[in-house]
Parts: structure tokens; C-alpha cells; sequence
């Protein structure tokens, strides 16, 4: 079964400028989350998706970040314009079932540097 | 603010030594809790998962949850090098409103096995 996929695995720009992530999660995997990992911190969620439809967006910084999930399937993210505060290892997760038992698998992620 | 407490160590054991990595939470409404598994330049994997209090066993590792305390701990025994990574203690909201049960993830415990 292949894994949740993302790219770029790496990504370098300068402040103001605008950055894309792309993320393709496990087949049928009708959640998708996008976290934020700063080093040394744990992960923290910036969106959640279930199909198409954003279920909690509330930790996402809506004057520089979107995130769009067409199609129920794969999903975007952008962040423009880009702060120093956002260098980060942006991970995208995918799973099959909500509820407490709900278990996450995680991409590779993308290591953004803002100069 | 629901907060996951970890000390971020780091944890030095000698190889076949039993690891304890501790986790405390602040939201008694959580309802499981997970540990992952991040090596250095890696995306956390899931290890195993939790939603009754006392003892769950899977191989050489151990879960371990006290509700009442507000307390989650893994026991890694017969430690090995290849252990050697950061853990990171999540744990589940009954409900984070918006339709989701958000997971929040602790800063890690960075976990060393010497030879």
C-alpha cells in the first residue's frame, strides 16, 4: 500500500515570497490534516479535512495560509506571504476513520526555509 | 489551552536497558493517547495507541495510562540503538468542537541508546 505522498521534500525562499505544498494522501483515506512542526516541537494541526469539506481550521493562519482539498482527494497548501516564523517541516496525514481510535499516518513532510 | 507535557530530554539508556518515556496531559476530557516514533529528518510514525487505564503490551514496547493521575507513559524494554529517536505523546480530545477530535502532540522526548 503506498503512502501518503508530498512534495516538494525540500523548499528555499525569501520573506513575502509565496510557497505551495502538495500532498496525495493513502487511497481511500477520506481525512487529511496538514501540521506544522517547528523543530524541537511536537506537530500542530493547522487543518483538517474530511472528503472536500473543512472540518477544523482553526489553528491556520487565514491571513497567509490556505489549504484546498479538491476532489476529496489530493490537497494544497500556500502560504503567501511567507514570514521567517514559518521555516518548518510542514507534514501532511492522512486516515480512514474519525473517533478516538482514530489512527494517523504521516507523509515525508516538506522542510521550508524563509531567508 | 490543552497542553501534552514530555520532558524533552535527553533520555540515555544503555542498550538492553528498559526506556521510560512519561507524558502528562491537561484535558480530562481526553479520551486515547498515542506514541510516535520520529527519527531525526524522518515524519512521526504511529507505535501504538491507548484508551483504558492500566497496562497495554505489543512486543517490547509498553503503554501505559493513568487517567486519574493524567498520566501516559512507554516502556521500551530490551532497548536497542535503533530505538534511539524522539517520541512524541499525542492525545485525543473527546470532541474539539467543528466535528473533529483534534489531536495534540507534546514537544518529544529525544531517546538515546548507547551501545
Amino acid at each position: 500500500e503506498a503512502g501518503v505522498a508530498q512534495s516538494p521534500r525540500y523548499k528555499i525562499i525569501e520573506k513575502r515570497q509565496s510557497v505551495a505544498f502538495w500532498c496525495n494522501p493513502i487511497s481511500g483515506h477520506a481525512t487529511l490534516y496538514w501540521y506544522q512542526q517547528i523543530l524541537g516541537q511536537g506537530p500542530k494541526l493547522l487543518i483538517q479535512f474530511q472528503n472536500n469539506g473543512v472540518v477544523d481550521d482553526s489553528q491556520l493562519p487565514k491571513d497567509r495560509f490556505s489549504a484546498e482539498r479538491l476532489k476529496g482527494v489530493d490537497s494544497t497548501l500556500k502560504i503567501q506571504p511567507a514570514k521567517l516564523e514559518d521555516s518548518a517541516v510542514y507534514l501532511c496525514a492522512s486516515s480512514s476513520a474519525t473517533g478516538r481510535n482514530e489512527k494517523l499516518f504521516f507523509g515525508s513532510g516538506t522542510q521550508l526555509s524563509v531567508l | 489551552q490543552k497542553e501534552v507535557e514530555q520532558n524533552s530530554g535527553p533520555l540515555s539508556v544503555p542498550e538492553g536497558a528498559i526506556a521510560s518515556l512519561n507524558c502528562t496531559y491537561s484535558d480530562r476530557g481526553s479520551q486515547s493517547f498515542f506514541w510516535y516514533r520520529q527519527y531525526s529528518g524522518k515524519s512521526p510514525e504511529l507505535i501504538m495507541f491507548i484508551y483504558s487505564n492500566g497496562d497495554k503490551e505489543d512486543g517490547r514496547f509498553t503503554a501505559q495510562l493513568n487517567k486519574a493521575s493524567q498520566y501516559v507513559s512507554l516502556l521500551i524494554r530490551d532497548s536497542q540503538p535503533s530505538d534511539s529517536a524522539t517520541y512524541l505523546c499525542a492525545a485525543r480530545l473527546a470532541y474539539s468542537g467543528a466535528g473533529s477530535y483534534q489531536l495534540t502532540f507534546g514537544k518529544g522526548t529525544k531517546l538515546s541508546v548507547i551501545p
